[in-house]
């Protein structure tokens, strides 16, 4: 089927930690992904996005690469801070006009 | 960049009643605006698509009867809850895409419904 499997949570690290969230999808030829980030009270916000094979989003520090050979979509970053704790949702573009399939969304706790 | 909002952001309601959950695109007009829920610890799923001037596009085994949509204008989409249920209660999230081209997706901040 067509879904996005991604790293259950909740993830709590420390400040200046390396983070990584894996993500993979199942789909039907390449879809666009994404990463969106919910902050507290907040909605959802695009963090980084891919839109074909090989291409990396990166932003505020994330990186993301698609890989085609392992469907995956895994986000990264060096050095977390308290700032960046959030819920963090995997998603892919879906069959039609812009629908989104999202993964079931990732807690992440920095503590100082 | 652009903002969607949605109204109200929490309601509490009696079993039987229904609710109105308002979303705007508050800087740009959306023909298009998706309806999300999302249960607790759990991913969005997706509900049904707002077609401005159209009937709204429901995903399979949504109810279109008990999930009213109305999409009247090209900066409001409203989702009716008719006749809730304490397992309608869930938080009930709002879309609409970038008109530029992109698949970029701007989100409302979410409405939580508590049906008592």
């Amino acid at each position: 089927g067509n879904s996005v499997t991604q790293m259950e949570g909740p993830v709590t690290l420390s400040e200046e930690a390396f983070l990584t969230i894996n993500c993979t999808y199942t789909a039907t030829g390449y879809p666009s992904l994404f990463w969106y980030v919910q902050y507290p009270g907040e909605g959802l916000q695009l963090l980084l996005k891919a839109t074909k094979a090989d291409d990396k989003g990166s932003n505020k520090g994330f990186e993301a690469t698609y890989r085609k050979e392992t469907t995956s979509f895994h986000l990264e970053k060096g050095s977390v801070q308290v700032s960046d704790s959030a819920v963090y949702f995997c998603a892919r573009m879906g069959q039609g006009a812009q629908k989104l399939v999202f993964g079931q969304g990732t807690r992440l706790t920095i503590n100082p | 960049g652009a903002v969607v909002s949605q109204h109200p952001s929490w309601v509490i309601c009696k079993s039987g009643t229904s609710v109105k959950i308002e979303c705007r695109s508050l800087d740009f007009q959306a023909t298009t605006m998706f309806w999300y829920r999302q249960f607790p610890k759990q991913s969005l799923m997706l509900m049904a698509t707002s077609n401005e001037g159209s009937k709204a596009t429901y995903e399979q085994g949504v109810e279109k009867d008990k999930f009213l949509i109305n999409h009247a204008s090209l900066t409001l989409s409203t989702l009716t809850v008719t006749s809730a249920h304490p397992e309608d209660s869930s938080f009930y999230i709002c879309s609409a895409p970038d008109r530029g081209g992109s698949d970029t997706q701007y989100f409302g901040p979410g409405t939580r419904l508590t049906v008592l």
